[in-house]
């Protein structure tokens, strides 16, 4: 049984450019949630998608966007990328958003480095 | 959702039981107590939660107080794999689709 799997494991980008980063939930799951961590810190939310909508959002510019697909796979997207931008970005999946006892499930992130 | 003080960081030795402390003194009725922990460069993993009563799978124990503003994480056979930070989240219902607000953690070392 696959978990949370996220590619690439590692991006290295300039500023100013756009990046994307993409997320295949665990079997079974049909929401997906992104995180971002800076070093040293813990995860803070970005976004949450179900149904192919975003259904929650943390406190992130709209630079930061992303889609969601039939499959329930997930695609986070980062525009005018800024050096504060580099950090480990973690995709979560869960089951539902409703009152699901399930937690949700870590992929190990994709991290990206702004130069 | 409420607030979580940890310490910054223990030592437990290999083969003792590691106890991670939490205080939510804010917390509300229907808020779950959840721990996370997160091995370098891994992303982070489900350990264990609950609501009220003390807890236990194959993981950890998880035991809330009785007024349910502090709990502790037991991993009751620490081992050099269970160096980690460990995060304690306060949440409400078990809802999977809630957000997860993460606090600093606890940096759990285990010494051999």
């Amino acid at each position: 049984d696959a978990g949370v799997t996220q590619s690439p494991t590692h991006l290295i980008k300039t500023r100013g450019q756009q990046v994307t980063l993409r997320c295949s939930p665990k079997s079974g799951h049909d929401t997906v949630s992104w995180y971002q961590q800076a070093l040293g810190q813990g995860p803070q939310f970005i976004f949450q998608y179900y149904e192919e909508e975003e259904r929650q959002r943390g406190n992130f510019p709209d630079r930061f966007s992303g889609h969601q697909y039939p499959n329930y796979s997930s695609e986070l997207n980062v525009n005018a990328l800024l050096l504060g931008d580099s950090a480990l970005y973690l995709c979560a999946s869960s089951f539902g958003t409703g009152d699901s006892n399930q937690p949700q499930h870590f992929g190990d992130g994709t991290r990206l480095s702004i130069l | 959702d409420a607030k979580t003080t940890q310490p910054t960081s223990m030592d437990c030795a290999e083969g003792r039981a590691a106890n991670l402390p939490c205080n939510h003194s804010t917390i509300s009725g229907n808020e779950y107590v959840y721990w996370y922990r997160q091995i370098h460069s891994q992303g982070p993993q489900y350990i264990i939660h609950g609501l009220k009563n003390n807890e236990t799978n194959e993981m950890a124990s998880l035991i809330i107080t009785e007024d349910r503003k502090s709990s502790t994480l037991i991993l009751p056979h620490a081992t050099l794999r269970d160096t980690a930070v460990y995060y304690c989240i306060v949440r409400v219902a078990p809802g999977s689709a809630r957000q997860l607000t993460f606090g600093s953690g606890t940096q759990l070392t285990v010494l051999p």
